[in-house]
């Protein structure tokens, strides 16, 4: 069964520096999204990706994050200068356009910054 | 604006019992979507039931059900016959069809299913 693939499964850091978190999404999706959930807290929404451009972001997803398509298959989040807050487990996420439109998602990457 | 509540920080369940997992929502969108995953300790978001704001009959997926009442902006996920692999935590979610693609998740119910 297809699946979403994240990687790294887990990411740690020094405060201060860039993480680029990396994910394959189901090969004929075209929606593509990053969410990230806080140890203990909800699943809150970054940013989604369509047509290699964002079409929706949060107030979450300020200047220090960026995400890409740099090719055919890898959809990537950047985070350029991390702080102790940006700790979480990030997920990502694609769907199909059309229809009920249901995530699926990957198994996340933790990201612990020190 | 979109919002979803699980009043049901945790739960307990015995195994082969049903149980309930209770979530409400609230959104002006006229057409939506709600969607239940869980969460095993492993921390992977695994999708479970979808239901439409338009389907005239409850959603099923093998041991899973949605209660869902339009009226009362419930959306209540059952599990029959509970097995010991269902103890995680599962999040309720909610897609508005005129505030795009994201999802709006609510807080979370841990399961435990007890032996």
């Amino acid at each position: 069964e297809p699946e979403v693939t994240q990687t790294p499964s887990h990411q740690v850091t020094q405060m201060g520096q860039e993480v680029i978190l990396r994910c394959v999404p189901i090969s004929n999706h075209l929606y593509f999204y990053w969410y990230r959930q806080i140890l203990g807290q909800k699943v809150e929404f970054l940013v989604s990706f369509y047509n290699n451009e964002i079409s929706e972001k949060s107030e979450i997803f300020d200047d220090q994050f960026s995400v890409e398509r740099p090719d055919g298959s890898n959809f990537t989040l950047k985070i350029r200068s991390t702080k102790l807050e940006d700790s979480a487990m990030y997920f990502c996420a694609s769907s199909v356009v059309a229809g009920k439109n249901i995530q699926y998602f990957g198994a996340g990457t933790r990201l612990s910054v020190l | 604006a979109q919002k979803i509540t699980q009043t049901q920080p945790g739960m307990f369940v015995q195994e082969k019992e049903a149980v309930t997992l209770d979530c409400t929502y609230d959104t002006s969108d006229p057409s939506y979507g709600l969607f239940w995953y869980k969460q095993p300790s492993s921390g992977e978001m695994i999708f479970l039931i979808y239901q439409g704001s338009y389907d005239q009959q409850n959603a099923t997926e093998g041991r899973y059900s949605l209660n869902f009442q339009k009226a009362r902006k419930s959306a209540n996920l059952v599990i029959s016959a509970s097995q010991l692999g269902d103890s995680a935590m599962y999040f309720c979610a909610m897609r508005g069809t005129n505030t795009g693609n994201q999802f709006y998740f609510g807080t979370g119910t841990s399961l435990t299913v007890i032996p």
